[in-house]
């Protein structure tokens, strides 16, 4: 079966520090990999989703980026943190078409 | 471009009772799949219930069905017998065929009284 991991669960960074999420999947090839960003008590945005290898489409412009190195991983980094980067973020894979999209644990990220 | 809007931020519901949580939406796309999502107090999100545009009949899964009315673009969520376990956040969200991002309404807190 498809298994998604996503770390760390917590992250307390400086503002203008650096960040990197890692997402990984298994169990699953060429799958389509998301970002999503909640802020408290909202809905979902999405912020990156790929669709392949170093395929990465940008929804919202911001000072975040991310990179698809290998097929079932899926990276979101920073160079510099600001405070509005605080938030819930979230990994989701899927395959093609109708297929629902499957979301990691989540990472709670605060700036201080 | 696709638009998911739930009007409800609040709902209550006494247990073991039925409850309908809405969901209305907008899209030019001919062919998508409309999803409902539960995000319990830790976070994470749960896969509900799916539906599609060319379906016939509208879906269930256990507890859980979705009320589809295609004219009038709305896939509301209907949870019967509550259980004090579905308190949560829940999400409706869309996708079209040719789309690969998934848009997601604003979510509504449902709170199950015992």
């Amino acid at each position: 079966s498809q298994t998604i991991h996503q770390w760390p669960a917590t992250l307390v960074q400086p503002v203008g520090s650096p960040l990197s999420l890692e997402c990984t999947v298994e169990g699953t090839s060429n799958p389509n990999l998301y970002w999503y960003r909640q802020a408290a008590g909202r809905g979902l945005q999405l912020l990156f989703y790929s669709v392949g290898i170093g395929q990465i489409s940008s929804e919202v412009p911001q000072n975040l980026s991310a990179s698809r190195p290998q097929d079932r991983q899926f990276i979101l980094s920073s160079k510099k943190l600001l405070l509005s980067d605080s938030g819930f973020y979230l990994c989701a894979w899927s395959v093609q078409g109708w297929q629902p999209q499957h979301f990691g644990d989540g990472t709670r990220l605060s700036i201080l | 471009a696709q638009k998911i809007t739930q009007t409800q931020p609040g709902m209550f519901v006494q247990e073991k009772e039925a409850v309908t949580l809405d969901c209305t939406y907008d899209t030019s796309d001919p062919s998508y799949g409309l999803f409902w999502y539960k995000q319990p107090s830790s976070g994470e999100m749960i896969f509900l219930i799916y539906q599609g545009s060319y379906d016939q009949q509208n879906a269930t899964e256990g507890r859980y069905s979705l009320n589809f009315q295609k004219a009038r673009k709305s896939a509301n969520l209907v949870i019967s017998a509550s259980q004090l376990g579905d308190s949560a956040m829940y999400f409706c969200a869309m996708r079209g065929y040719n789309n690969n991002d998934m848009r997601f309404g604003a979510g509504t807190r449902l709170t199950v009284k015992p």
